[in-house]
């Protein structure tokens, strides 16, 4: 079955840590997206791809980095700039990145702080 | 600058009723939307969208209705299902410049009661 699958599940972060949240898809899709859900907010994007080895930011791309070294890949990287993480984070992707397709999501990974 | 609104953080109904999901919006750029259905711990699922020429989209149990002059849409489910319990995120897209990036809404949690 094609679909996303984001990993781990759960992430616990130290202070001063990097962490990388994992995405990757075998939809065949050409965009990826990374948003982030806090609790009474919709999803907001931090990240999004439209093409191998090109990414551009969204509307909270500060204390996060992203790479697209691959088509069917796309981490996420929470750095230590990033002061408030603990969020969901989730994942999408699109056929071709144009208007009206639909994003499909990934499950979703849940990042805290320790 | 929050340009999709959902201002109901809950709403309760019975099963068999009619649950209504509110959703207004501020961007007159805006002219394709999306309905998004989540459980807890997993991605969001593509519920329903509608086009700024159409007033109205309907799909079995769920019909979008929109008024642009108001730019208000709304989210009938008839008849509720304790299955349909879970966060609505209704979603917005502005034109072909874009691309498929959506802005999201809060989300409203529907539970619905047997």
């Amino acid at each position: 079955d094609g679909g996303i699958t984001q990993s781990p599940k759960y992430l616990f972060r130290k202070e001063g840590q990097n962490v990388t949240l994992s995405c990757e898809q075998n939809l065949n899709h050409d965009a990826m997206y990374w948003y982030r859900q806090d609790p009474g907010q919709g999803l907001r994007l931090i990240y999004y791809s439209q093409i191998v080895n090109d990414f551009q930011k969204g509307d909270i791309a500060e204390g996060y980095s992203v790479s697209r070294e691959k088509k069917e890949s796309f981490p996420l990287t929470v750095t230590s700039a990033q002061k408030n993480p603990t969020a969901f984070y989730l994942c999408a992707s699109t056929l071709k990145g144009r208007a009206r397709e639909k994003l499909f999501f990934g499950s979703g990974t849940q990042l805290s702080v320790l | 600058d929050q340009q999709v609104k959902q201002n109901s953080p809950s709403l309760s109904v019975q099963e068999g009723r009619i649950s209504i999901l509110n959703c207004d919006y501020t961007n007159s750029m805006f002219d394709y939307f999306l309905w998004y259905k989540k459980y807890p711990a997993e991605g969001p699922t593509f519920l329903i969208s509608i086009s700024s020429i159409k007033d109205k989209n309907e799909d079995g149990r769920f019909t979008v209705f929109l008024n642009k002059s108001a730019k208000h849409l709304s989210l009938h489910i008839v008849p509720s299902q304790p299955g349909d319990s879970a966060v609505y995120f209704c979603a917005a897209s502005a034109r072909e410049t874009s691309g498929s990036r959506l802005t999201f809404g809060e989300g409203t949690q529907l539970t619905v009661n047997p």
